[in-house]
């Protein structure tokens, strides 16, 4: 079983809609959890850092955290074609201090 | 944030020869990191640069390889050494930063190795 699991898409939505990203981890003692934005030919860009179960929202963004269910996930609302990316989830293991990564999911926003 | 630089932004070169890869961050940072990235793939780290002592290398890679410095708290290098096509890859440092211990990542270096 890979540490950081995620779909890896692709998935599209229509502009306006609600784009919902998975995880899931191996390590139940991991406390900090991570999503990056990577478009095409650029480096990660953080969007949003979760450490407590249930929700945290910046914006349109909102991510969510079950640490029973070993289960993170980002919901992007209004979605834009400018959020067409891939989205990296990522978990500090209770092992170390660097980020252990998951393979991305491809989202594409249609106008 | 953290304002991270990286040298070369790309390079073209050829099996067998070695490029060094420099990271600079715009104040001093405890934790850096390299981190490769293939084609179409998600990042994988190398290892973890260590100011005053040796890198300390994740399975897979060594030393020999993928020789690391880091004189001081801002600054550090990566060394691909005699390389192969299957270098080809975007090598991307890393720094932590804030009191939620935040990771963040320079431009990248995008290597081609023919």
């Amino acid at each position: 079983q890979k540490e950081v699991e995620q779909n890896s898409g692709p998935l599209s939505v229509p502009e306006g809609a609600i784009a919902s990203l998975n995880c899931t981890y191996s390590d139940r003692g991991s406390q900090s959890f991570f999503w990056y934005r990577q478009y095409s030919g650029k480096s990660p860009e953080l969007i949003m850092f979760i450490y407590s179960n249930g929700d945290k929202e910046d914006g349109r963004f909102t991510a969510q955290l079950n640490k029973a269910s070993q289960y993170v996930s980002l919901l992007i609302r209004d979605s834009q074609p400018s959020d067409s990316a891939t989205y990296l989830c990522a978990v500090v293991l209770s092992s170390a201090r660097q980020l252990t990564f998951g393979s991305g999911t491809q989202l594409t926003v249609l106008p | 944030s953290a304002v991270i630089s990286q040298k070369p932004s790309r390079d073209i070169c050829q099996r067998g020869t070695s490029l060094t890869i420099q990271c600079q961050v715009d104040s001093q940072v405890t934790m850096m990191f390299w981190y490769r990235q293939q084609p179409g793939q998600s990042l994988t780290l190398i290892a973890t640069a260590n100011q005053g002592s040796e890198a300390t290398y994740e399975s897979g890679f060594v030393i020999d390889k993928f020789p690391i410095s880091r004189p001081n708290l801002t600054f550090s290098t990566l060394t691909v050494s005699n390389m192969s096509p299957e270098d080809s890859s975007i090598y991307l440092c890393s720094v932590v930063r804030g009191a939620e211990e935040t990771q963040y990542f320079g431009p990248g270096t995008r290597l081609l190795v023919l």
